[in-house]
């Protein structure tokens, strides 16, 4: 089945740097693609939508000037983190839509913010 | 988007079957249902979809009445490996731009 891929798996930055997750398909083209953050015990909430070619559409409270996406090609797109505080440590996870609508999910990325 | 509304938690005991059940009252003709499991540290897993009466495949059974209000995963025989969070998600399925809402999900506990 398709996959959907997120590397690196987990990082650990300092206060203020800036840190890029990437979101790849592997086997099928993704014309969206969707970030998710989850924190400890809770759901996922979905963060933005990345449009190839196009402008991220972000969800309520989300700051896409912190969160910037760009999602370059039909199989990537990267989430950065800038300016990295411990606040933002959390658990990232990408999501693609295969080409029946079924929503495949990256493994997860997990920042630790110093 | 239709909300959907499952038990915070549930336990259960190895070899048990296990029936969770989750809420989607408004949910809409041209959304389906799917189910996903997650373990910690990791992204979603997809284990089954339907949109109405009966689907089963090797892993799970889910149930949807006429009325589509409500749907139950049904997991046979659950395992130590079966505790995970388990999510209902309802949402179409046709232009692959909109993103599927997480619910609270439900955490279960499988015991020896």
């Amino acid at each position: 089945g398709a996959v959907v891929s997120q590397h690196p798996s987990w990082v650990i930055c300092k206060s203020g740097t800036s840190v890029k997750i990437e979101c790849r398909s592997l086997d099928f083209q993704a014309t969206t693609m969707f970030w998710y953050r989850q924190f400890p015990k809770q759901s996922l909430m979905l963060m933005a939508t990345s449009n190839e070619g196009s402008k991220a559409t972000y969800e309520q409270g989300v700051e896409k000037d912190k969160f910037l996406i760009n999602h370059a090609s039909l199989t990537l797109s990267t989430l950065t983190v800038t300016s990295a505080h411990p606040e933002d440590s959390s658990f990232y996870i990408c999501s693609a839509r295969g080409m029946a609508g079924e929503l495949f999910f990256g493994e997860g990325s997990r920042l630790t913010v110093l | 988007l239709a909300k959907t509304t499952q038990p915070i938690s549930m336990d259960s005991y190895e070899g048990q079957e296990v029936n969770i059940t989750c809420s989607h009252n408004n949910i809409a003709t041209n959304d389906y249902i799917t189910w996903y499991q997650q373990f910690p540290s990791q992204g979603p897993r997809f284990i089954i979809q339907g949109y109405k009466t009966k689907v089963t495949n090797e892993v799970a059974s889910l149930f949807i009445p006429a009325d589509r209000k409500s749907s139950t995963l049904s997991l046979p025989r659950v395992s130590l490996s079966d505790t995970a969070v388990y999510y209902c998600l309802v949402g179409d399925m046709d232009t692959g731009r909109r993103a599927l809402t997480f619910g609270s999900g439900t955490r279960l506990q499988v015991q020896p």
